[in-house]
């Protein structure tokens, strides 16, 4: 079982729509990282966050260290929020990345 | 925008050449990695290192070397390529200067070998 688990695999949405993307982990962290893997292979920090929620723009990312999961929600998906989000966290002084989740949005 | 490029962007190589792919750096960040992404995988680090001549191994570090002569320079080299170990290679830097903190990436090199 991976120690970093994210779900959906992938995900097809209308533009406008609210989107969640889950990361469930199995370990001890002391962080928390979001990640956004553009079509074009270009890969770029989000977030990384230890407690409670951060918002950027139409990005929000939530944490619950005790239910050991993190959510990042879209509001108001755009064509241009299309790309592959990747979770990883921070466990003892590595960072273990989860394989992706695949966001298509629909114009 | 942390001032990373990588080279080549691309590269189609035969089982048993040598390779190196270059990452160059211009802020003088003291940590840089080697990643590679596959289908079905997560980020996999190759090697990464803490300072000039300071490398240490990763999770799939077996068939690669690293250097690092500068501060700016992080070289992967695969000694003899095989067909496993056509990927796309990702290197990066951690902005805050421990390997946990936040991670900027390069274009990536896209690598085959026949």
């Amino acid at each position: 079982k991976n120690e970093v688990e994210q779900s959906p695999q992938n995900l097809t949405a209308q533009e406008g729509e609210f989107i969640t993307i889950n990361c469930s982990y199995s370990v001890g962290i002391s962080a928390l990282h979001w990640l956004q893997q553009h079509p074009g292979g270009g890969i770029v920090s989000l977030f990384m966050l230890s407690s409670g929620k951060k918002k950027h723009g139409r990005l929000i990312a939530t944490i619950n260290i005790q239910e050991k999961h993190s959510s990042l929600h879209i509001t108001a998906s755009h064509p241009r929020d299309s790309a592959v989000y990747i979770c990883a966290v921070t466990s003892n002084y590595q960072l273990i990345w989860g394989a992706g989740t695949k966001l298509i949005i629909k114009p | 925008d942390a001032g990373i490029t990588q080279s080549p962007r691309h590269k189609v190589t035969e089982t048993g050449t040598p390779v190196t792919l270059r990452c160059h750096q211009t802020e003088n960040h003291r940590y840089m990695y080697w990643y590679r992404q596959d289908p079905g995988h997560g980020l996999r680090l190759i090697h990464y290192s803490y300072g000039v001549k300071d490398t240490d191994k990763g999770e799939v570090s077996d068939g690669y070397s690293v250097s690092r002569s500068k501060t700016e320079d992080f070289l992967l080299t695969l000694e003899s390529a095989t067909s496993s170990q056509t990927s796309v290679y990702f290197c990066a830097i951690s902005e805050g200067g421990h390997i946990t903190d936040t991670q900027y990436f390069g274009p990536g090199t896209r690598l085959t070998v026949l």
